[in-house]
């Protein structure tokens, strides 16, 4: 069955930089895009973007521009996420969700939370 | 791309009906039928109930129905069970991006 196994919690200090990873399995890796999903503290879902993941090309949302980068490994079917100079308010959980159709997302990892705190 | 309207809490009881409402634009839920409805219960990872404003993935109970009139799309949920009681997302595509709406809290009293 289809399946996005995410990378552990992480805890960082303010300025640094974070990866998260975000396996899949059960399906053909490069035919479904992958999308990246942000739920900080009392806030709500938000789209933070997407990754073709048959060319590699990313698209951000705004508000996720620069120190967001989207990749992938297509030999070990994982996506990425990093974010440098971090900030308190990345402080969120990040989910990685699979698009099976325009926007659809119909199968989500089991989300990463990123702590920014000195 | 403004996030989609939605009302922050919705309740009601068991064995009811509730509907939760999803207003957009033109340009996201009114141009395409590519609205979705995840629910999210904490400490979980979302849930796709509704995709295309109708379709019921494998596994959805027919409780839960979508439908779409202009820019607002509808989350209906039929017989209230206490497990429903979460976070509900609406989302839509934009032909170039997905934008998510605010969420509703379901409180199933």
């Amino acid at each position: 069955q289809v399946q996005l196994v995410q990378s552990g919690s992480e805890l960082k200090e303010p300025g640094a930089s974070v990866k998260v990873s975000c396996k899949a399995s059960g399906y053909t890796f490069t035919r479904y895009a992958m999308n990246w999903v942000r739920l900080a503290p009392g806030q709500g879902l938000e789209w933070m973007g997407w990754i073709n993941t048959n060319t590699g090309k990313p698209a951000y949302a705004q508000g996720f521009t620069g120190r967001f980068v989207f990749s992938l490994d297509t030999s070990v079917s994982t996506a990425y996420l990093q974010i440098s100079s971090l900030k308190a308010e990345d402080t969120a959980v990040y989910y990685c969700a699979r698009d099976f159709k325009r926007s659809s997302f119909d199968s989500w990892g089991q989300g990463t939370l990123v702590t920014v705190s000195s | 791309q403004s996030a989609l309207t939605q009302p922050a809490s919705v309740s009601g009881s068991p064995g009811q009906s509730i509907t939760i409402s999803c207003t957009g634009t033109s340009s996201d839920v009114g141009g395409y039928n590519y609205v979705c409805w995840y629910q999210h219960h904490p400490g979980k990872a979302p849930k796709l109930m509704i995709y295309e404003v109708t379709n019921r993935p494998s596994g959805v109970p027919d409780r839960f129905s979508g439908s779409k009139s202009g820019n607002t799309a509808s989350l209906t949920i039929s017989g209230l069970q206490a497990e429903d009681e979460a976070d509900y997302y609406c989302t839509s595509y934009t032909g170039s991006s997905t934008v998510f709406g605010g969420g509703t809290k379901l409180t199933v009293l």
